[in-house]
């Protein structure tokens, strides 16, 4: 069975940092690009960040770049997502995804499991 | 970077009933085109991916149509399950993106 477990959300004040983390099995993750979505109360869906495969490669939207950074570690099968400089605009549930990946390791785009989301809240 | 577009943002519905949900990208994405269905407080879920192809263990009853820009999720035969919001997401190029989602609502 497909699992994804994240965790290390919380209440931050801005400025601050946070560190989440998704524990996957069920699959092999060291075959699997990753991605990060995220929801804010109340809203659509927002892409945040991919990372390959392998971890050679990411990718970022244009509102984290430079302040978000993910990472993974596939001997503990554990993906990760640093989060500085947090603002009130984060605010969201953040969801880490498994993706349909290309057999070179490449993303595909398309998020076939999901975590059940971690809520991270930064106050205005 | 890509805009995504659903029309509508909400929909009522009966059981029993077909809908049709639209989106619309603001370049040609080909097929790269993928449908989410999300109930309140869970995890979205993958209903569709490439435009058409029906992701393992979803229903037949669902169905996507499209390429280019223009694109539908078609349920033929709401059942009580399905009232969820319906989220289109491109898979073209990075930054990767959502539309804003349709609310279906039993009516």
């Amino acid at each position: 069975e497909v699992q994804l477990l994240e965790s290390g959300g919380g209440l931050v004040q801005p400025g601050g940092s946070l560190r989440l983390s998704c524990a996957v099995s069920g699959f092999s993750f060291s075959s699997s690009a990753m991605t990060w979505v995220r929801q804010a109360p109340g809203k659509g869906l927002q892409w945040v960040s991919v990372i390959s495969a392998s971890g050679g490669s990411t990718y970022y939207a244009d509102s984290v770049k430079g302040r978000f950074t993910i990472s993974r570690d596939n001997s503990k099968n554990t993906l990760y997502l640093q989060m500085n400089s947090l603002r009130a605009e984060d605010t969201a549930v953040y969801y880490c995804a498994k993706d349909r990946t290309y057999s070179s390791g490449s993303p595909r785009g398309q998020f076939d499991y999901w975590g059940q989301g971690t809520l991270v809240t930064v106050p205005s | 970077d890509i805009q995504m577009t659903q029309s509508p943002s909400s929909l009522s519905a009966s059981v029993g009933d077909r809908v049709t949900i639209t989106c619309r990208a603001s370049q040609s994405i080909s097929n790269y085109l993928n449908w989410y269905q999300q109930k309140p407080g869970k995890a979205p879920k993958l209903l569709i991916y490439a435009a058409s192809s029906l992701q393992s263990g979803v229903p037949s009853r669902f169905s996507g149509s499209g390429s280019g820009t223009d694109f539908t999720l078609t349920i033929s035969s709401l059942q009580p399950e399905d009232f969820a919001t319906y989220s289109c997401q491109q898979s073209f190029s990075t930054p990767y993106s959502f539309g804003q989602g349709t609310e279906l609502e039993i009516k």
